[in-house]
């Protein structure tokens, strides 16, 4: 099955800064790729996602982007606020399947320091 | 509250004691899964189901068992031989292949803690 590993596990940036989140995914036929923001007490919300035709995308301060070959994605957020605070999952899965589920991340805390 | 509903929202359980968890969505959606959430640990898939009467194991079944009689409902029963239930478990659907949206939508989730 699909394994997804996530880095760092934890980020503190100051407001204003970048913040980067990486993930590894092991299954070569995988081709689907979405983030989730879980804040503190809520469910997970998924806030972009990116297909394997695609090696970018953004949606105004945060960004993807996939790396077939090195089968690496990447999350972005610029200028940070206080309310990107959160847990964000990174996920994986084969959408050309019958057998549809995500695989995800253990999960980056970040801290956005005012 | 978001098309998908999961109660209770917190749950004791003794020692050698069921539990069922509801997981009820509106959604009209195809596929549903639940995940147990552990610090540091991510979500991890315990069961999954594609249509009705259908369900597979996810990576971490032992100890727990679903059912899909409809559409709408995938309950999910933590049973006495799991004997680590302590966790927040999330449920989540999925309109599967046929519109090309593929992102799930996550209940609130049940925090469950053996006492």
């Amino acid at each position: 099955g699909e394994n997804v590993e996530q880095h760092p596990s934890t980020l503190s940036v100051q407001e204003g800064d970048s913040a980067v989140i990486k993930c590894t995914y092991s299954d070569s036929a995988s081709n689907y790729f979405p983030w989730y923001k879980q804040e503190l007490g809520k469910r997970p919300q998924l806030i972009i996602d990116i297909r394997s035709n695609v090696g970018e995308k953004k949606d105004q301060r945060i960004a993807v982007t996939l790396n077939k070959t090195a089968k690496h994605f990447s999350l972005h957020i610029t200028e940070t606020q206080p309310e990107d605070s959160a847990v964000y999952f990174c996920a994986a899965t084969t959408v050309a399947s019958n057998d549809y589920k995500l695989s995800f991340g253990a999960g980056t805390t970040v801290t956005v320091r005012a | 509250d978001g098309g998908i509903t999961q109660s209770p929202k917190y749950l004791f359980r003794k020692e050698g004691q069921n539990v069922t968890l509801s997981c009820e969505q509106n959604l009209n959606h195809d596929a549903m899964y639940w995940y147990r959430q552990d610090p540091g640990q991510g979500l991890r898939l315990i069961y999954y189901s594609q249509i009705v009467n259908d369900f597979q194991k996810g990576d971490i079944a032992e100890g727990y068992s679903v059912s899909r009689e409809k559409k709408e409902s995938f309950p999910l029963t933590v049973t006495s031989a799991q004997k680590n239930p302590t966790a927040f478990y999330l449920c989540a659907s999925s309109k599967f292949l046929r519109t090309g949206d593929y992102g799930y939508t996550f209940g609130s989730g049940t925090r469950l803690t053996v006492v």
